[in-house]
């Protein structure tokens, strides 16, 4: 049984601040690794893919990958609050297949 | 470009009803994927298909079938529903399945069963 663990939310950050995601997978195999944010009511809107272990920068977005440890981060700077939003963490291994968690819910305090 | 549409929207049946969800994958894209999204969980994988074959199956009962089409849309079926089929149908389209493939999600269908 793939699983993927996330941070328990509701994670609540002031405007202007840092939120920090996390998340761990128990599937060793797993290659690839994307953060999707998903609106209440909406579907998941992809926004960072990470392959390589380290640091991947996409604007505000910081994802940080660890195979060894089995963890994969999101950092957003700046948070505003449009960031208020769920944040899915999937990894997709060798079957191809997104293997997802619950979620972090994330508000961001004006 | 268009992106990844579905239909319908919203959908609302009767418990022992059939259903079916449609999905066009984005222009060029050749790999359809289904989840099911119930309230309060992130979204699980109920099938895959490339090039028109089935590529993975989720842990999901024989009353789900779906199928690819020359055009690379696809269809989701499901029979007797229940009520706990009650959920965002979402559909996902990449280009390959490869893992190295980013994957992008339609509106969904928020199906109703009662």
């Amino acid at each position: 049984q793939k699983e993927v663990e996330q941070n328990s939310g509701p994670l609540s950050v002031p405007e202007g601040a840092i939120a920090s995601l996390n998340c761990t997978y128990s599937d060793r195999v797993s290659q690839s690794f994307f953060w999707y944010r998903q609106y209440s009511g909406k579907s998941p809107e992809l926004i960072m893919s990470i392959y390589s272990n380290g640091d991947k920068e996409d604007g505000r977005f910081t994802a940080q990958l660890n195979k060894a440890s089995q963890y994969v981060s999101l950092l957003i700077r700046d948070s505003q609050p449009s960031d208020s939003a769920t944040y899915l963490c999937a990894p997709r291994g060798t079957g191809n297949q997104f293997y997802f968690g619950t979620g972090t819910s994330l508000t961001v305090i004006p | 470009d268009a992106g990844v549409t579905q239909s319908p929207t919203h959908l609302i049946k009767t418990r022992g009803q059939h259903v079916t969800l449609r999905c066009s994958p984005i222009s060029g894209h050749k790999s359809v994927s289904w989840y099911q999204q119930v309230l309060g969980q992130g979204p699980q994988f109920i099938f895959q298909y490339y090039e028109k074959e089935e590529r993975g199956r989720g842990n999901f009962p024989d009353r789900f079938s779906a199928r690819q089409f020359p055009n690379y849309s696809s269809e989701l079926n499901v029979n007797a529903l229940l009520l706990g089929d009650s959920a965002l149908y979402l559909c996902a389209s990449s280009w390959r399945t490869v893992p190295n493939t980013e994957a992008f999600f339609g509106q969904g269908t928020r199906l109703t069963v009662v």
